[in-house]
């Protein structure tokens, strides 16, 4: 089975300051995992993906992330918060074995505080 | 990159009226789209997965009969909000999967805020 856990519901970060947004996964599978961020009343936009390639994955707007299997862990990091980052972000696993699947994370809300 | 639209993206309307949602893919063909829907605060839930040209597979707790979905082409999916209640008022986000590049890429419609009075 497949789960994804998002391990902090809220991150607070002053603004120029590292962004460390946790997310840990469980598949039966090699996985594909994605992180999208949702401003408010906003529809989900894509920041970065892993689907088996490099390790350490660059996305959108300085975010980076590095799937570690070891760990099954998928952990979302900026070096230096913006006041725009501030956010709702999702860690989601796909898979296409056994039929389309995706799983959503609970969601990180990330605050910038000035 | 991909594009998908939702319309409308707001509405309100009265109690035991329908609403219909549209989700197109501008600019691909979309074998799958999926319906979620999200409450305040709170992650997405999917509601039910479409494919073109066939029956929309429903989530468990999904009613069905409350919530038509159709698939009419490669490119435009449809949620109709029957006999609409308060408690349907929410935020409703459609998905289209590609039907050929990446088999894993899903794009995201922009939602509609739906808020029944």
């Amino acid at each position: 089975a497949q789960s994804v856990t998002q391990l902090d519901s809220h991150v607070s970060v002053s603004e120029g300051t590292p962004v460390l947004l946790r997310c840990n996964y469980s598949s039966s599978y090699s996985p594909s995992l994605f992180w999208y961020v949702q401003h408010p009343n906003k529809g989900l936009q894509l920041l970065l993906k892993y689907t088996s390639a490099a390790t350490l994955v660059k996305g959108i707007n300085g975010f980076e992330a590095e799937f570690k299997k070891s760990e099954t862990s998928f952990h979302l990091t900026k070096p230096s918060a913006h006041m725009s980052d501030a956010a709702e972000y999702f860690c989601v696993v796909m898979r296409n074995t056994g039929g389309f699947k995706t799983i959503f994370g609970a969601g990180t809300r990330l605050f910038v505080k000035a | 990159g991909a594009v998908v639209s939702q319309h409308p993206s707001r509405v309100i309307c009265k109690s035991g009226t329908s609403v219909k949602i549209e989700c197109r893919s501008l600019d691909f063909q979309a074998t799958t789209m999926f319906w979620y829907r999200q409450f305040p605060k709170q992650s997405l839930m999917l509601m039910a997965t479409s494919n073109e040209g066939s029956k929309a597979t429903y989530e468990q707790g999904v009613e069905k009969d409350k919530f038509l979905i159709n698939h009419a082409s490669l490119t435009l999916s449809t949620l109709t909000v029957t006999s609409a209640h308060p408690e349907d008022s929410s935020f409703y986000i459609c998905s289209a999967r590609s039907s050929r590049g990446n088999s894993y890429e899903q794009y995201f419609g922009p939602g509609t805020r739906l808020t029944v009075t």
